[in-house]
């Protein structure tokens, strides 16, 4: 348990379904963060918040829309997304600054889009 | 192109032994390198990690070594134990990215008894 939730863990959408992914921390952490880990490709940065303001898009196609309503929670809402997208989402969390390499992460949700 | 690599998809090693993980990256600019650890079902979690101007860092049965003239980091463990199966991934950064980690594509290490 490293004080990172994630919800769903197992997601299966159509190309046309409307869902969003939660991630919930537990750490007292500022900074939040979404990648993604495709099949036999190392984990890639899709966003990063700092006290709940975005401080990186890493040229995410707009399908995926970030939210981060407070530094505990940071949502991922997903939209017309493509095959290409099934993938494991994977949360961190950590403090800001210096301290913000050592990233703690939660679980996942596997996504599986049909 | 990936800036971090890591060559190995693979590495089994006998219980006991020395385990031996590496990793190679391209970015002069990487001024901070990091080892993750992840069983199946579970998200990364931190190991060890190593500041580019240290050659050398150990944690228990964790060492890290770091050679910046050949960019190149490696993951020591040693005694290796049947728990220290896992995808072990390397991670970088720096460059005025702080938090913002490259990570290489994982190795999976099987610890047999």
């Amino acid at each position: 348990e490293t004080g990172v939730t994630q919800t769903p863990r197992h997601l299966v959408m159509g190309m046309t379904n409307k869902k969003s992914l939660k991630c919930e921390q537990h750490l007292g952490h500022n900074a939040m963060y979404w990648y993604k880990q495709s099949a036999k490709k190392p984990l890639e940065l899709m966003f990063v918040y700092n006290f709940k303001e975005q401080t990186e898009n890493n040229s995410v196609p707009s399908r995926f829309s970030p939210e981060c309503p407070n530094s505990s929670h940071l949502f991922l809402h997903l939209h017309t997304l493509q095959p290409e997208d099934s993938a494991l989402y994977l949360c961190a969390s950590s403090r800001p600054g210096l301290s913000s390499y050592e990233q703690y992460f939660g679980p996942g949700t596997r996504l599986t889009v049909t | 192109d990936q800036q971090v690599k890591q060559n190995s998809p693979s590495l089994s090693v006998q219980e006991g032994r020395i385990s031996i993980l590496n990793c190679d990256y391209t970015n002069s600019m990487f001024d901070y390198f990091l080892w993750y650890k992840k069983y199946p079902a579970e998200g990364p979690t931190f190991l060890i990690s190593i500041s580019s101007i240290k050659d050398k860092n150990e944690d228990g049965r964790f060492t890290v070594f770091l050679n910046k003239s050949a960019k190149h980091l490696s993951l020591h463990i040693v005694p290796s134990q049947p728990g220290d199966s896992a995808v072990y991934f390397c991670a970088a950064s720096g460059g005025g990215s702080q938090g913002n980690l490259i990570f290489g594509k994982g190795t999976k290490l099987s610890v047999k008894p």
